[in-house]
């Protein structure tokens, strides 16, 4: 069955570092795939989105590549903000299905210290 | 993207009671799901809510614990029946907008539940 793999957390990094968070994937056929984020006492925001291989998603300084051949679609951001520090989740869907569900990671918390 | 409003946003009840949490979202949607988020950890989808037709559960959720009502493409809702400590959890809606597999699901900012 379809599975997402998250790198476990929390994740300490001083302002203006560079953060990479790891997600992986295993599907069937061709997933699209999405990273949201969570802000405390908030719900999930749509972060980012890739539907096909070497898509790349981008918003609010976060990009992620969807690589097939490494079935990975890892998030990155070149210089974080105490603003970021949140939970992020990675999750997966099968457009092909009809359902729209939904295989989530486990959620990697990042703090940022200024 | 839909604009999705959740009520109560919060709330502290005994245990034995009820809750029901409202999901309203400003367009009309086809797809709506209901998640469960306990304390640190990731969602889990409690059921699929499809207006005209029964709610899907998945596996280890049902429906006499978890009634939900979806009467129009705009509004649903989730009671916690017979709540105990462990139902203590957030509580999030979310819908698809939109046509096509490859869309997103956008979600509300939850419902902070804590069972006494």
């Amino acid at each position: 069955g379809n599975s997402v793999t998250q790198m476990e957390g929390p994740v300490t990094l001083s302002e203006e570092a560079f953060l990479t968070i790891n997600c992986t994937y295993t599907a069937t056929g061709y997933p699209s795939l999405f990273w949201y984020v969570q802000y405390p006492g908030e719900g999930l925001q749509l972060l980012l989105k890739a539907t096909k291989a070497d898509d790349k998603g981008s918003n609010k300084g976060f990009e992620a590549t969807y690589r097939k051949e490494t079935t990975s679609f890892h998030l990155e951001k070149g210089s974080v903000q105490v603003s970021d520090s949140a939970v992020y989740f990675c999750a997966l869907s099968d457009p092909t299905s009809g359902t729209y569900k939904y295989i989530f990671g486990t959620g990697t918390r990042l703090k940022v210290l200024a | 993207s839909a604009v999705i409003s959740q009520k109560p946003s919060r709330d502290i009840c005994q245990r034995g009671t009820s809750l029901t949490i409202q999901c309203q979202v400003d367009s009309q949607v086809t797809m709506m799901f209901w998640y469960r988020q306990q304390p640190g950890q990731s969602l889990t989808l409690i059921a699929t809510a499809n207006q005209g037709s029964e709610a899907t559960y998945e596996s280890g959720f049902v429906i006499d614990k978890f009634p939900i009502s979806r009467p129009n493409l705009t509004f649903s809702t989730l009671t916690v029946s017979n709540m105990s400590p462990e139902d203590s959890s957030i509580y999030l809606c979310s819908v698809v907008a939109g046509s096509g597999g490859n869309q997103p699901q956008h979600f509300g900012d939850g419902t902070r539940l804590s069972i006494l």
